[in-house]
């Protein structure tokens, strides 16, 4: 089992909608939760961090974790073509202190 | 413009160069991190270093030497690279704490030939 998996997509979905990304994690330690957006031939970049359980939003984008699931998603309303991007989980897995592990990515494309 | 720098952004070197990638951080985050991503990969964590001490090596192989060489600086040094270590090379620095995610620099773009 990988300790971060993600729907690879690509997720396509028509400007203005909400966009569902997914993310599960392995390592019931896991303490901390991060969005990263990656552009083509760019560096990721930070969108958004959970730690406790439920909603957390943030302009347009809104974190949700759920640990008993092991379970955390992002949503983005109103969906921009800015948006289109790579968004990579990241989980800060507990047993090995501060050592952030990504998942695959899941490819967004937002259709104008 | 991203307040982690490395240099250089492009970098082609042959298998028996020796070459360095440098990272510079100001933001006074105590951990820096190299990692490794490959073409439609996610990155990998190659090297961690807290408190100016190496903590993680994810079992890299010996050619590739990290040093950090005070609280800002972060070098990675490359000699008889073989070409399947292409890659982009990030370097990313956080406050060490498990809250804190983790800043990017921009990367080096590496090709062996």
């Amino acid at each position: 089992q990988k300790e971060v998996e993600q729907n690879s997509g690509p997720l396509s979905v028509p400007e203005g909608a909400i966009a569902s990304l997914n993310c599960t994690y392995s390592d019931r330690g896991s303490q901390s939760f991060f969005w990263y957006r990656q552009y083509s031939g760019k560096s990721p970049e930070l969108i958004m961090s959970i730690y406790s359980n439920g909603d957390k939003e943030d302009g347009r984008f809104t974190a949700q974790l759920n640990k008993a699931s092991q379970y955390v998603s992002l949503l983005i309303r109103d969906s921009q073509p800015s948006d289109s991007a790579t968004y990579l989980c990241a989980v800060n897995l507990g047993r090995y202190g501060n050592k952030l592990v990504f998942g695959a990515g899941t490819i967004l494309r937002v259709k104008s | 413009d991203t307040e982690v720098t490395q240099t250089p952004k492009h970098l082609v070197m042959g298998m028996t160069n020796k070459k360095s990638l440098k990272c510079e951080q100001h933001m006074g985050h105590r951990a820096m991190y190299w990692y490794k991503q490959k073409a439609k990969k996610p990155p990998e964590l190659m090297f961690v270093y807290s408190y100016e001490k190496l903590s993680i090596n994810e079992s890299v192989p010996s050619r590739f030497s990290p040093e950090c060489p005070n609280s800002s600086l972060l070098n990675l040094h490359l000699h008889a690279l073989q070409p399947e270590d292409s890659a982009l090379y990030l370097c990313a620095s956080s406050q060490d704490s498990r809250e804190d995610g983790y800043t990017f620099g921009s990367g080096t773009r590496l090709t062996v030939v």
